[in-house]
């Protein structure tokens, strides 16, 4: 089975950390994507990759950036935590367009 | 650009009942995937079913199964024979052949089971 590894189940930071958020696949997949998901609003997506160095703005970039140097792993940074940026993070990997993904089990942070 | 709307934020069915959750989407494109998540309280979310725009026939998987209207730009999912495993919650998510892939997700649907 494709796993997706997210380094961190729960992790609280302060109001101007930057914070780094890994995430693993290993299974070749291309595409990997950054979602955050607050209630009501479903997910919503950050950023996404194609390929090594490629980088994609998603619907809601702002506050953040990503750092693909290797087709496993895809980092999600805040370079200056908000408390707005308190949510569930969920890194996901696709083998093609054609497929559905394969998501991580989440990272729920707070920013205090 | 496209939405997805799931107009049920809650849903509630009896053990061994049938409940139907229901989605819309609003797209200008013919060709494209439809996908129904379940997140249950373990935070993982599992694919459930996918059906593509060009196919007619809707996708079944086991007790699972989704009535597609392409015309109506509706995709509702059916759950057959619930069981309490079933409690999660479900979303909805469009998937463009033409803008790398992305999933663009609906607000979500909180199934419970009752016993």
């Amino acid at each position: 089975d494709v796993k997706v590894t997210q380094s961190s189940r729960y992790l609280v930071k302060r109001t101007g950390e930057k914070v780094f958020l890994e995430c693993v696949q290993d299974m070749d997949h291309e595409n990997m994507f950054w979602y955050r998901q607050d209630p009501g609003l479903g997910l919503r997506l950050i950023y996404f990759s194609y390929d090594v160095k490629m980088k994609e703005k998603g619907d809601i970039p702002e506050g953040y950036s990503v750092s693909r140097e290797k087709k496993e792993r895809f980092s999600l940074i805040l370079e200056s935590a908000s408390t707005n940026q308190t949510s569930m993070y969920l890194c996901a990997s696709s083998l093609s367009q054609d497929y559905g993904y394969t998501f991580g089990s989440g990272t729920r942070l707070t920013v205090v | 650009a496209q939405t997805v709307t799931q107009s049920q934020p809650e849903m509630s069915v009896q053990e061994a009942e049938t409940v139907t959750l229901s989605c819309t989407y609003d797209t200008s494109e013919s060709d494209y995937y439809l996908f129904w998540y379940k997140q249950p309280p373990s935070r993982q979310m599992i694919l459930v079913i996918r059906q593509e725009a060009y196919k007619q026939q809707n996708a079944t998987e086991n007790r699972f199964s989704v009535n597609f209207q392409k015309a109506a730009k509706s995709f509702s999912l059916k759950i057959s024979d619930s069981q309490l495993g079933d409690a999660a919650m479900y979303f909805c998510a469009y998937r463009s052949p033409n803008q790398g892939g992305k999933l663009i997700f609906g607000q979500g649907t909180e199934l419970s089971v009752k016993p």
